[in-house]
């Protein structure tokens, strides 16, 4: 199962920035936590991701707590592009094995309204 | 940018047919990936491989088998596909270790009557 627990839907205004929460209050020390988005029939696009520290790039900001159990991403200025199911997922750190993998769960429908 | 490429978006298959997908990324990755997606169970893995010949099962290995000959290429083979066997696959490739992103293909519906 999923570790992260996420709103179901939201709507945010074109050119507003839309805040995703997402709560996962059981991660690890060694978990990161990722963002992945699916548009409509794509397979699912990756965002950002981060261990404990706030992490920026050209597609979004992640802030996670500092009790690391929550964090949000934020996509500045929205787009009607940017309307997509977007996935929080928590990952343990190592290599080889069943560890990398990705656990999707339902995510977030984030529609952009014009 | 890294590219992943699946053989078709869309298939159409009869019940005990063997079904063949095939995933090939640009990347020189070294972990690729197949999952499943359905309405109301998001994304499930199916099986993953770290290097060539090397696989590992996912979470929902049961009527389905692999092969990944060359690192570029990780095939997903439906030996005797079933209705249940319906559905959207997924292709996905990273750089070796897991902290790396992974990088999805454009999937392909599969259904099988």
């Amino acid at each position: 199962d999923a570790k992260t627990t996420q709103p179901p839907s939201m709507d945010c205004a074109e050119g507003r920035a839309a805040n995703l929460p997402c709560n996962h209050s059981t991660i690890s020390g060694n978990e990161y936590v990722y963002w992945y988005r699916q548009i409509h029939s794509q397979g699912p696009q990756y965002i950002i991701h981060g261990l404990k520290n706030n992490e920026t790039n050209e597609m979004a900001s992640l802030i996670i707590t500092e009790d690391r159990k929550s964090s949000t991403l934020i996509l500045p200025h929205a787009t009607l592009r940017d309307t997509a199911v977007y996935y929080c997922i928590v990952r343990v750190v190592g290599y080889g094995g069943s560890q990398g993998n990705l656990i999707f769960g339902k995510g977030t429908k984030l529609s952009v309204k014009p | 940018d890294v590219k992943v490429t699946q053989s078709s978006r869309y298939l159409v298959k009869r019940t005990g047919e063997k079904v063949f997908l095939e995933c090939v990324q640009d990347m020189d990755h070294e972990n690729m990936f197949w999952y499943r997606q359905d309405p109301g169970l998001g994304l499930r893995l199916i099986y993953f491989s770290y290097d060539v010949k090397m696989k590992e099962k996912g979470d929902i290995p049961e009527g389905y088998s692999v092969s990944r000959e060359k690192k570029e290429r990780f095939s997903l083979i439906l030996e005797s596909a079933s209705t249940n066997q319906t559905s959207m696959y997924l292709c996905a490739s990273s750089l070796g270790g897991t902290t790396y992103e992974q990088y999805f293909g454009p999937g392909t519906r599969l259904t099988v009557t």
